[in-house]
């Protein structure tokens, strides 16, 4: 069965720069969710689209933003990156209320 | 605050025997309860869930108990497997296209 894509899956970035991550979501699937994993942690909610349209936002900071396209697939961008952005993130995809399913995350490491 | 809690943090369990982590919540707005399991680097994986009408719900060796009155749930792992050593994170959400509110994570480890 198909799974969630998500590319890159590591990425190495110098502070104060940018950054731009790709969700490609299950076929079929209208809502895609980005959370972000601190080592140790539990999976901190970012942001989410429902049919291409953002539907809750949670932690994500200013310098961050998100959105989805006509085709279901949402890019995360990052700018102007601090040490503690690196993590990993994760993208998550549902259809209609249902389970949500992650992909295999990106590993962002800020130099 | 957080709004589900887990323990325990770590488990180690002897191969064969049973795991068992908690959790329990306060909003009673959540009406579906997953539990994921993760490997090192790896993304979450949803292993079994359970909604607040049914008492408990068993696939497998995995084995959810839900107690409604009392708001909590639990994970058990019959037969436990080295396999099965990675974190495990309870979580919830409302009705909607919500985001998941995760538990802490137990990190059980499986000794053979």
């Amino acid at each position: 069965a198909a799974g969630v894509i998500q590319s890159p899956r590591h990425l190495i970035k110098e502070k104060r720069e940018t950054a731009t991550l790709k969700c490609y979501p299950i076929p079929r699937h209208d809502t895609v969710y980005w959370y972000q994993q601190g080592p140790g942690q539990d999976p901190q909610f970012l942001i989410s689209f429902y049919e291409k349209m953002q539907s809750d936002k949670g932690s994500i900071p200013d310098r961050f933003s998100a959105q989805q396209f006509s085709d279901y697939h949402s890019e995360l961008n990052m700018s102007s990156l601090e040490l503690g952005d690196s993590a990993l993130y994760f993208c998550a995809s549902s259809f209609q209320e249902e389970t949500q399913y992650f992909g295999p995350g990106t590993r962002l490491l800020v130099l | 605050q957080q709004q589900v809690k887990q323990s325990p943090q770590s488990l180690i369990v002897q191969k064969g025997g049973i795991s068992i982590i908690n959790c329990a919540y306060e909003n009673t707005a959540f009406d579906y309860f997953p539990w994921y399991q993760q490997f090192p680097g790896k993304g979450p994986a949803l292993l079994i869930a359970i909604r607040p009408d049914v008492s408990e719900k068993k696939e497998g060796r995995f084995t959810i108990s839900f107690n409604k009155s009392a708001k909590q749930f639990s994970l058990h792992i019959m037969d436990s497997q080295p396999g099965d050593s990675a974190t495990y994170f309870c979580a919830a959400i409302s009705r909607g296209n919500t985001p998941l509110v995760f538990g802490k994570g137990t990190r059980l480890s499986v000794i053979a």
